[in-house]
């Protein structure tokens, strides 16, 4: 299995941009979480998904932030505009219900807002 | 509140050395329990998880952890450290009715030769 697939893997922007990061999940996986990593707070659930609904959105900072699931392989999560407090990784991770609790990290994508 | 602990930003082992990271949970229902590793520039592996039964979980790389009910704590532990377990240690905590896990802000573990 290819595993959770992110791109960019590390994007570097000026303030005011927009920014899109994307994530494939595993196949089969019915549920998809993005959450922030940053020193300052750890990692933050942002918003999760299940079978590409938006259940939970109480960790999205604020209305620059949006995500979407348009289907079950593909999830953006974007930023408009974007701020240098926005500076982080952001992980994108899946699930099974079946296998309870068990999250399938990417990569992640590190952003650098200038 | 929800919410996990880990007491140690730091912690440095000698290869061959034995290991402990501890880690506390506030949970208001029964916990499932996690650990993840992260290396750098990597994503979370999970290490292992703790649902119910016994509360000594083994998972991978040799680790273990042992769930304490009575001091809400399930810290992890390794008998012996190789220089590749250095990494970034976080534990964390969900429910069976909630699909969020909330992790601790994570132990950085370093080798020393």
């Amino acid at each position: 299995d290819a595993g959770v697939i992110q791109s960019p893997r590390h994007e570097v922007t000026e303030m005011g941009q927009e920014v899109t990061l994307r994530c494939k999940p595993i196949s089969g996986h019915d549920y998809l979480f993005w959450y922030r990593q940053t020193m300052m707070r750890g990692l933050e659930l942002l918003i999760y998904f299940n079978n590409n609904v938006p259940i939970d959105d109480s960790g999205m900072p604020e209305d620059r932030f949006s995500a979407k699931m348009p289907n079950a392989s593909f999830s953006t999560l974007k930023i408009q505009p974007s701020e240098p407090r926005d500076s982080a990784v952001y992980f994108c991770a899946s699930r099974q219900t079946s296998n309870t609790g068990e999250l399938f990290f990417g990569e992640g994508s590190r952003l650098t807002v200038l | 509140a929800q919410s996990v602990t880990q007491p140690d930003i730091h912690i440095t082992v000698s290869e061959g050395a034995s290991l402990e990271l501890r880690c506390n949970y506030s949970y208001g229902a029964t916990p499932y329990l996690f650990w993840y590793v992260q290396s750098p520039g990597q994503g979370l592996q999970l290490l292992l998880k703790y649902f119910s039964g016994d509360t000594l979980v083994q998972g991978i790389k040799g680790f273990e952890a042992e769930f304490k009910r009575s001091q809400s704590s399930f810290n992890l532990r390794k008998p012996s450290v190789h220089w590749s377990d250095a990494a970034e240690y976080f534990c964390a905590v969900g429910g069976d009715s909630s699909y969020k896990l909330i992790f601790g802000s994570g132990t950085r573990l370093l080798v020393r030769p």
